[in-house]
């Protein structure tokens, strides 16, 4: 799977919204983004995932890059509840499970 | 309500002693994962399984045994030739579409050796 890098940790105030940008320069037309965040001492949870367009459901939104080698990960209105471990994962076709960096450490400030 | 089970949460055992770690689901799902978590790291992938009665390793098996004789069950055991078997371990399971598929996780098990 290509490799994709994000920055270690970030800040936000409460209620305000967050960008939580990711690098794949690397990334494969077949690769599939998806984001998983992990709260702490919990299992990761799925947030959102997409391919080419810009992807909105109820957790995110995902922007993806027109040449598709950055995608950011947007949190409309930040609360505590948010302050996780976002994981920006690339996806494959090939059989292969997620794989996991070491994601960005999100914090908020109320 | 579906999901995944993994029990128990925290477990202590003795060095040298076999542990067995128990994750089921009933989410009717193919495929089942185990992952390892050190501290301030990301999840590490140990064996995968796609169906029944067959699995894979993945980038640190060594040490670890698993079995697929369910659906619904994927039990891993953290054998005494684990170096370091201290850590945070993680089940999940999914539909099995790899490209788009989605990973749920259980809520994972914290295992100490002393």
């Amino acid at each position: 799977d290509a490799k994709t890098t994000q920055p270690n940790s970030m800040e936000s105030n409460e209620e305000e919204p967050v960008h939580l940008p990711c690098n794949h320069s690397t990334i494969s037309g077949t690769d599939y983004i998806h984001w998983y965040r992990q709260l702490p001492s919990q299992g990761p949870e799925y947030v959102i995932h997409g391919l080419t367009s810009n992807v909105n459901n109820r957790m995110a939104s995902l922007a993806i890059a027109e040449d598709r080698k950055s995608s950011t990960l947007i949190l409309h209105r930040a609360t505590l509840r948010d302050a996780a471990v976002y994981y920006c994962i690339l996806r494959n076709s090939g059989n292969t499970p997620l794989v996991f960096g070491k994601g960005t450490r999100l914090s908020v400030i109320a | 309500d579906g999901g995944i089970t993994q029990s128990p949460k925290y477990l202590f055992r003795k060095e040298g002693q076999n542990v067995t770690l128990s994750c089921e689901q009933n989410l009717n799902h193919d495929a089942m994962y185990w992952y390892r978590q050190d501290p301030g790291q990301g999840l590490r992938l140990i064996y995968y399984s796609q169906i029944v009665n067959d699995f894979q390793k993945g980038d640190i098996a060594e040490g670890y045994s698993v079995s697929r004789e369910k659906k619904e069950s994927f039990p891993l055991t953290v054998t005494s030739a684990q170096k370091n078997p201290t850590a945070f371990y993680l089940c999940a399971s999914s539909i099995g579409d790899w490209d788009t598929d989605t990973q749920y996780f259980g809520p994972g098990t914290r295992l100490t050796v002393l």
